[in-house]
């Protein structure tokens, strides 16, 4: 996805609710999706990721849904709690590194707030 | 998870002068480490790629003499700014790859450079 604009897409949920986070990433030749969390001032955290041969993949209290034909990722966070607010990236897997490794690409960022 | 550390986790320092951050895989080899830029509420941007005891592949826009990447062993790479400028200030993270059977990066803690 691209990176533009400098306010961050965000999302505000009750405590308990179900999340969901969109993101539209932007190679079809990409197998690789991972979803991050960042909270401020820490690098990215995994969560979860996902293979372009599934269309679903359940964690815990998490759940990515991937849909190449329209080229879209999503991340449902169940029963939200206060610690999962911070901002959330998909990346998706572009060019060869070499070596065995992939570069990756970011999409631009929710920020999830909870509400408690 | 693989643990990946940076040094420093702040560092300011005034116009003109270099910065040294080292990113370090603490508990596997990694065969090919990532440099990211992050502004404010914004992405992480890719800066470079490198494989161990190859130089690094910079991104498009980004000045290679001005961020000397070297990453001579499998558990050390090391981003020096060079000349750092006020505009060079943001938060830098690494990743790195190692052969473990899968595509995933693990992040280190990111570093915050402010250079006034």
């Amino acid at each position: 996805g691209e990176n533009v604009g400098l306010h961050l897409p965000t999302l505000s949920v009750q405590e308990g609710d179900n999340s969901i986070i969109n993101c539209a990433y932007s190679n079809s030749a990409s197998d690789y999706f991972i979803w991050y969390k960042q909270e401020s001032g820490k690098g990215p955290q995994f969560i979860i990721d996902i293979r372009s041969n599934m269309d679903k993949r359940q964690g815990q209290r998490v759940t990515v849904l991937l849909n190449k034909t329209v080229k879209h990722l999503s991340l449902q966070i169940a029963a939200t709690q206060p610690g999962d607010s911070a901002v959330y990236f998909c990346a998706e897997n572009t060019a060869y590194s070499g070596a065995g490794s992939y570069q990756l690409t970011f999409g631009k960022g929710t920020k999830l707030s909870v509400i408690p | 998870g693989a643990v990946v550390s940076q040094h420093p986790s702040r560092v300011i320092c005034k116009s003109g002068t270099s910065v040294k951050i080292e990113c370090r895989s603490l508990d596997f080899q990694a065969t090919t480490m990532f440099w990211y830029r992050q502004f404010p509420k914004q992405s992480l941007m890719l800066m470079a790629t490198s494989n161990e005891g190859s130089k690094a592949t910079y991104e498009q826009g980004v000045e290679k003499d001005k961020f000397l990447i070297n990453h001579a062993s499998l558990t050390l790479s090391t981003l020096t700014v060079t000349s750092a400028h006020p505009e060079d200030s943001s938060f830098y993270i690494c990743s790195a790859w190692g052969d473990r059977g899968t595509y995933e990066q693990y992040f280190g803690p990111g570093t915050r450079l402010t250079v006034t």
